[in-house]
């Protein structure tokens, strides 16, 4: 059965850093595209990363390249999001989520999300 | 980017009807990789729909989907308490994927 679980969501203060995991399970991680989805307080769905199988590829929407960074673990199969700089408007459930099992980026298998809250 | 309008924002029914949730995006979605998700309160989003008409594991035939090009259709049958939630569509078509703002199907 394939199980994702979030950590690491926490308070942080503006301009600062955290790091979120993806711990998998019931599939190698590696062989599949993974993806970070927000969702701020009431708000909907927003993609915040993703990587593709083998790690060859990673995307990032426009509102955070350059201060997140998508990442995995081989051996510990776990799925990570740096986030470095952060800011009031990066406040949001953080959901982790894998690919489906036929063809395309849709969103099979998430997580139950993690949430950060920016603020002094 | 692909933007995905859905409409109407707010449906507001009652359990046995039907429902029909629309999701238009700006640019034709030419490999028919479109998906639609269901949120509830408080839960992660479940993938419903993939590939505009295939339903997920475990998803109930009152939910099904259609649609091509620019426009495309979530339809639930009869609803059942449970289905009262939000709905997002998403295209996979183009890079960046990108997702709906979400309809509130509400009773």
């Amino acid at each position: 059965e394939v199980q994702l679980l979030e950590s690491g969501g926490g308070l942080v203060q503006p301009g600062g850093s955290l790091s979120l995991a993806c711990g998998a399970s019931g599939f190698t991680l590696n062989t599949y595209a993974m993806i970070w989805v927000r969702q701020a307080p009431g708000k909907g769905l927003e993609w915040v990363s993703a990587i593709g199988a083998g790690a060859v590829s990673t995307f990032y929407a426009d509102s955070v390249k350059g201060r997140f960074t998508i990442s995995r673990d081989i051996s510990q199969n776990t799925l990570y999001l740096q986030m470095n700089n952060l800011r009031a408007e990066d406040t949001a459930v953080y959901y982790c989520a894998r690919v489906g099992d036929r063809g395309g980026w849709y969103w099979g298998y998430w997580g139950q999300g993690t949430l950060v809250t920016v603020s002094s | 980017e692909i933007v995905l309008t859905q409409s109407p924002g707010t449906l507001s029914l009652s359990p046995g009807e039907g429902a029909t949730l629309s999701c238009r995006a700006s640019q034709s979605i030419s490999r028919n990789y479109l998906a639609w998700y269901q949120q509830k309160p408080g839960q992660a989003p479940r993938l419903l729909i993939y590939g505009v008409s295939s339903r997920a594991t475990g998803i109930p035939d009152r939910f099904s989907g259609s649609g091509s090009g620019t426009d495309f259709t979530l339809t639930i049958s009869r609803l059942e308490p449970e289905d009262f939630a939000v709905y997002y569509c998403q295209q996979y078509d183009s890079s960046p994927q990108t997702f709906g703002q979400g309809t509130k199907l509400e009773i």
